[in-house]
């Protein structure tokens, strides 16, 4: 079965560009979530997304927006990016949002990397 | 609020040993589950291991076994005979669902496995 497929995987982007990262969710997964990790930050908790729909959210500004397509693939938009922009993007899928069970454990895709210039 | 807590940034250990990676979390939520991922320097989250609140016996996976002590709220993961390429950065994640599922991650251990 395959994993979890983020693309693209490395991308350089100037400051004020947007950029979108796409994120295909492992068959039959329906919640899509979505990481920054950068040196400093650690990982950080971007959005979730189940049946469409933003489920849960973290403290990031509204340049940084996401959705979810019916067919649960997801795509998370950067608008107007700044040099803190670079980063590691990880997506990861899960059954659906709610278990906490080992049938819903989170698959992580090979991220994308983005630099800002 | 919930929290995990991994007090170790970094640590060396040699080939063929085992290691033992420590991993603190709070919560006041009955249910949630322990997870451990492994990133190595190419980027991937890879899943090694889960415990849940209920369950009653340790986590054992291959090589990787989890300590857990529900009453101190740890679960510390053990890595048996260490191999070269267990060189990577490991996270304690939690997901409760008093806050809609949302994992929370450590902040990570940095272990390199020297031959």
């Amino acid at each position: 079965k395959a994993g979890v497929t983020q693309t693209p995987r490395y991308l350089i982007k100037t400051r004020g560009q947007q950029v979108t990262l796409s994120c295909s969710p492992i068959s039959g997964h329906r919640s899509v979530s979505w990481y920054q990790q950068t040196p400093g930050q650690g990982l950080q908790f971007l959005f979730e997304y189940f049946s469409e729909t933003q489920r849960n959210k973290g403290n990031f500004p509204g340049r940084f927006s996401g959705r979810q397509f019916s067919n649960s693939r997801s795509e998370m938009n950067v608008s107007t990016l700044e040099l803190g922009d670079s980063a590691l993007y990880l997506c990861a899928s899960s059954l659906n949002f709610l278990s906490v069970g080992s049938g819903n454990t989170i698959y992580f895709g090979e991220g994308s990397w983005l630099t800002v210039v | 609020a919930q929290k995990i807590t991994q007090t170790q940034p970094g640590m060396f250990v040699q080939e063929k040993e085992a290691v033992t990676l420590d991993c603190t979390y709070d919560t006041s939520d009955p249910s949630y589950g322990l997870f451990w991922y492994k990133q190595p320097s190419s980027g991937e989250m890879i899943f090694l291991i889960y415990q849940g609140s209920y369950d009653q016996q340790n986590a054992t996976e291959g090589r990787y076994s989890l300590n857990f002590q529900k009453a101190r709220k740890s679960a510390n993961l053990v890595i048996s005979a260490s191999q070269l390429g267990d060189s990577a950065m490991y996270f304690c994640a939690m997901r409760v669902t008093d806050s809609w599922g949302k994992f929370q991650f450590g902040a990570g251990t940095q272990v390199v496995v020297t031959p």
